[in-house]
């Protein structure tokens, strides 16, 4: 109940098209649903996040669509550029804040 | 210049030997993290703490310790109990709001290696 599985495990696109990652849940009290891009050998870092009150959060390029009955949300990265070649990690928590990440996926955006 | 430290970046170490990696933030944060990071999985909780003197187990303590005697310091040591040291490791930190979520902020990683 307390995993969070991402697919796809590595993704490749090409410059200009959409990259979408997804990401599903079990534990219903799961509050605060971030992203996360990680470059080689760095920390990752925020990328965005949203809460279950709301369907679709959108920043720039990024987009998390969240589905609470389905207990599922995904990034979509609209027009993707080759610096956006990273790994994404979705993450979910609740009360105090302990994260419980997904797998991660590799993400290849190709000129 | 505010932020959180990790050190050293690498970090090589015999087998039997404990190590300890430094993690050290200027944010004023009250709860600090330690995670593994494995090629090709999400990042796993060694350890966390949510104020000083006070620190609680994560998902894969055993081989592993911490404390937290200063706010902006939480040391991790790597002990020769730990059978599969060799991964990247993370310290992050979040301000601590009882009953609230944020964002967590990460340090750059050190990545350590046993020969």
């Amino acid at each position: 109940q307390q995993q969070v599985k991402q697919s796809p495990q590595s993704l490749i696109v090409q410059k200009g098209g959409i990259s979408i990652i997804n990401c599903a849940y079990e534990n219903t009290a799961f509050d605060y649903f971030p992203w996360y891009q990680q470059f080689p050998g760095k920390g990752p870092a925020l990328l965005i996040a949203i809460r279950p009150d709301v369907s679709e959060k959108k920043e720039g390029r990024f987009t998390i669509s969240f589905n609470k009955s389905a207990k599922q949300f995904s990034l979509h990265i609209m027009d993707s550029q080759p610096g956006d070649s990273a790994t994404y990690f979705c993450a979910a928590t609740y009360q105090g804040g302990k994260l419980i990440f997904g797998q991660g996926t590799e993400l290849s955006v190709k000129p | 210049d505010g932020g959180i430290t990790q050190s050293p970046k690498y970090l090589f170490r015999k087998e039997g030997q404990n190590v300890t990696l430094s993690c050290e933030q200027n944010l004023n944060h009250d709860a600090m993290y330690w995670y593994r990071q494995d090629p090709g999985q999400g990042l796993r909780l060694i350890y966390y703490s949510q104020i000083v003197n006070d620190f609680q187990k994560g998902d894969i303590a055993e081989g592993y310790s911490v404390s937290r005697e200063k706010k902006e310091s939480f040391p991790l040591t790597v002990t020769s109990a730990q059978k599969n040291p060799t991964a990247f490791y993370l310290c992050a930190s979040t301000p601590w709001l009882a009953g609230a979520t944020d964002t967590q902020y990460f340090g750059p990683g050190t990545r350590l290696t046993v020969l």
